[in-house]
């Protein structure tokens, strides 16, 4: 089966830029997303179709797909930016998320 | 206001059954497909089954397929997850969440339920 792996944890200073890959077999030809998720809520999409943000995502949120990983980029990174992060792709009709990736701001 | 509204859940024994169910509104809920997302304690996010929106197709992971089944009313706007032969790993918070128009490659989930807990112990 598909399998995306990201990094467990990934911390950043406020303001400055934070990183989360996601790797997969020839992921750069799919279609990745991005959720965040906070403690205690429902996941919220952030990215879309490899670089679509959805509507009250702030700009400092991008992303790109290429090859074999794909990657959230958070510039200026802010403490409300804290939270588990996913990537997702789909692959032979099953949708496929990654373990997740737990970003911290000190 | 897109809202979705899952519920069901509770405690049931190993081997038992449960149906969850999530109520849709503020979308034409026949117009979009629809995912079940569970999320054990402490762990990251695995999705469970999906369905098309004309309810022409399903899709399960590995994990469930053959115990869950997953259905529509789009006359109640209503997506349900019957669970089966229930086991401890299936303990988890089961979210329905609203995709596209079609589960395939550009599938992601745009709306999100609070989630519904689902216990299996004895």
């Amino acid at each position: 089966s598909y399998e995306l792996t990201q990094p467990p944890s990934v911390s950043v200073s406020p303001g400055q830029t934070a990183s989360i890959t996601c790797s997969g077999d020839k992921l750069g030809d799919k279609y990745a997303c991005w959720y965040q998720q906070k403690p205690g809520q429902s996941p919220a999409v952030v990215i879309y179709q490899d670089t679509q943000r959805p509507s009250g995502i702030p700009e400092r949120f991008s992303a790109s797909n290429s090859g074999n990983t794909a990657t959230l980029t958070i510039s200026g990174t802010q403490a409300i930016d804290e939270a588990d992060y996913y990537c997702q792709a789909w692959d032979s009709s099953t949708v496929v998320f990654g373990g997740g990736t737990k970003l911290t701001v000190l | 206001e897109v809202q979705l509204l899952d519920s069901g859940g509770g405690l049931v024994q190993p081997g038992g059954s449960l149906r969850l169910s999530c109520a849709a509104s503020g979308f034409i809920f026949s117009d979009y497909a629809m995912s079940w997302v569970r999320q054990a304690p402490g762990r990251g996010l695995e999705w469970v089954s999906g369905m098309s929106a004309s309810s022409g197709s399903t899709y399960y992971a590995d994990s469930v397929k053959g115990r869950f089944t997953i259905s529509r009313d789009n006359s109640k706007n209503t997506l349900y997850l019957q669970m089966n032969s229930l086991r401890a790993e299936d303990t988890a918070v089961y979210y329905c969440a609203k995709g596209g128009a079609i589960l395939g490659a550009s599938y992601y989930m745009d709306v999100w339920g609070k989630g519904t807990t689902v216990t299996v112990s004895s």
